[in-house]
This record gives C-alpha cells, structure tokens and sequence, in this order.
C-alpha cells in the first residue's frame, strides 16, 4: 500500500514566522492530497487539499505544493498565530483511500 | 458540525470488560473508516467498511470487530479491554468514488481502569 512520511515531527515557531511540513509518498498513482489540522483532543479537519492534476494551490495563509516527479509535497503556513497551534496531518490517496503521514505538532510561541 | 455522528463521547470501562462506539456517516458516504488515536501518537487504521461489505483492514486486533449495518451506521466492538486500549476512537466517512477527502466524528475517547 501507499507509503506516506512527514517531517518534521514537531516545528515551534516564533508567531508570526512561517512553517514549513514535508511529506513523501512512494507510490506514483496516488492523486489526491489531502491536509488535515487536528487541534488537542478534537477531530482532524480538513484545512487545504491539492489534487496532481495541480502544481500549487493557496487558501489565505495556508499554501500546498506539489512535486509528481520527485513524489513529495508540502504544507505552508506564513504569518503564523497562535491558533495554528495543532497537529498537522498529510495524506495521500489511491484508489479513493487515504493513507496518513505520522503528524507534525506544530507549535507557535508568542 | 461534521455530519459524521459518533457516540457516546466519553466511556471508562474495566479491564477484561467488552464496549461498542457507534457511529453514523454524514449523509449520502457510503465508506466508514474506524481508526485509532493513542496519547501523542498518529491515526492507526482499524478497519474500512464500504456500503455493508468490509473493504479494507489495517492493524485491528483480533480482540476487535466492526460491522456497517443496512441504514450505513457502524459499530466497532471492542472486547478484552486491555489498559492500553485506552485511546480516541475516530470514525470518518467518505464518498468512495470521489476524491474529496474524509470527513471526520468528534470521536469516542475510551479509558480503561
């Protein structure tokens, strides 16, 4: 089955900085890549998705990347507040199911 | 709101004792997926079911089981509680044949004492 990492696994931030979270797939069908943000003790949401028919696509302060070739793609949050503190999920999808990458607790000091 | 209704909320349970966490897909998902969150850690896929059939499996324990019921509700059993099942329990539902991601409950948190 499809293979997703992520990095890193814990970023702090100074508010107001940007953050950065990376994540690899291994198999080249997967087509849909979703992010979710999961805030302490509650259910991932839903924040941005990329399908692979597209290179880049941005929502507000969040952003996500996508490179085929290389089969990794990228979560970007700039001016970052305190209330993007979560855990942060990639995912990627093969055949309408999804695999998730490990999560990133992302941190933003004051 | 998500439309994805789990209950109950919260459940402390015994050692050796045997639960049910339901849960209702938002309207019109035909897939339920069941995953578990421990402290800290990443979502472990349980088990996926899709229109009443079993789709897919992932690392569910012997000790648990699931089903998807003909009004598409689901239930995961758990059975043979063991201190270290005490976890969240997520339901998600989907559309299968559309890429729109998974929408998920607010989840069962499970404590066993």
């Amino acid at each position: 089955g499809e293979n997703v990492e992520q990095h890193p696994s814990t970023l702090s931030v100074q508010e107001g900085d940007s953050a950065v979270i990376k994540c690899t797939y291994s198999d080249s069908a997967s087509n849909y890549f979703p992010w979710y943000k999961q805030e302490l003790g509650k259910r991932p949401q839903l924040i941005i998705d990329i399908r692979s028919n597209v290179g880049e696509k941005k929502d507000q302060r969040i952003a996500v990347t996508l490179n085929k070739t290389a089969k990794h793609f990228s979560l970007h949050i700039t001016e970052t507040q305190p209330e993007d503190s979560a855990v942060y999920f990639c995912a990627a999808s093969i055949n309408y199911k999804l695999s998730f990458g490990a999560g990133t607790t992302v941190t933003v000091r004051a | 709101d998500s439309g994805v209704t789990q209950t109950p909320k919260h459940l402390i349970t015994a050692t050796g004792q045997r639960v049910t966490l339901r849960c209702s897909p938002r309207s019109g998902d035909l897939s339920v997926y069941w995953y578990q969150q421990s402290l800290d850690q990443g979502l472990q896929f349980l088990i996926q079911y899709y229109n009443g059939e079993e789709r897919a499996k992932g690392n569910i324990l012997e000790r648990f089981s699931a089903q998807q019921f003909p009004d598409l509700h689901s239930e995961l059993n758990l059975s043979s509680l063991e201190l270290g099942d005490s976890a969240l329990y997520f339901c998600a539902s989907s559309v299968e044949d559309r890429n729109y991601g998974y929408t998920f409950g607010s989840g069962t948190r499970l404590t066993v004492v």
